[in-house]
């Protein structure tokens, strides 16, 4: 069975830092990549995905990710993070032709303003 | 176009108790799918449906049951409650299933007492 690994649980940044969160996972077919965003009091939200081309995909408030087959890797990234951007991140990955996505556990980031 | 609607937004109910939850998905949307959010597992599915069948189902004990109606919206019910079925139980839609993005509501808290 597929797994979702999100190293970082809990990331604390000061604001402008730059943001760097790990998504692993273990399946080594054909996938469909996400991050979703839970925003405190607010439910979850599509932030990016990749289902193939170009593999350095852009998604809303600035945020990307590139995936890196090779490492089995979806890593989300922000140059410079907001106050604005404390919420909860989670990756998930689906398997063509499953219909499910399976989800890490997630990653609470905190941004200091 | 309205998104995917869940009620009750929060509930309290005892143990040994049952509860109902339901979720109206996105119009035109026939996946329906119901996750276990709690602070340390993360996201777990519990089952997802397609077209009033049940098509996929996760590792949760059968007092957790589902089921779709004709017009896509969607139940779950939990019988004899447990202090450890409290949590937030996301319902998502999305259009086909198979890998295509999944759309969440807002979610239903259910605290166990």
């Amino acid at each position: 069975a597929q797994s979702v690994s999100q190293h970082n649980h809990h990331v604390i940044l000061s604001e402008a830092a730059s943001l760097e969160l790990g998504c692993n996972y273990s399946y080594g077919g054909t996938v469909n990549l996400f991050w979703y965003v839970q925003y405190p009091g607010q439910h979850l939200q599509l932030l990016l995905k990749y289902f193939s081309g170009d593999p350095l995909v852009k998604g809303i408030k600035g945020f990307e990710a590139e995936f890196i087959k090779s490492k089995f890797s979806f890593n989300l990234r922000k140059p410079s993070v907001q106050w604005s951007d404390t919420a909860e991140y989670f990756c998930a990955v689906n398997v063509r032709g499953s219909y499910i996505p399976t989800f890490g556990r997630g990653t609470s980031l905190i941004v200091h303003p | 176009k309205a998104g995917v609607t869940q009620t009750p937004r929060y509930l309290i109910k005892t143990r040994g108790q049952q509860v109902t939850l339901s979720c109206s998905p996105i119009s035109g949307h026939r996946s329906v799918s119901w996750y276990q959010q709690t602070p340390g597992q993360g996201l777990q599915f519990l089952f997802e449906y397609f077209s009033e069948t049940q098509r996929n189902k996760g590792n949760f004990p059968g007092r957790f049951s589902g089921r779709q109606f004709s017009n896509s919206r969607s139940e779950m019910n939990v019988s004899t409650l447990e202090l450890g079925d409290s949590a937030l139980y996301l319902c998502a839609s999305s259009a086909q299933g198979g890998g295509n993005t999944i759309y969440f509501g807002e979610g239903s808290w259910l605290t166990v007492v």
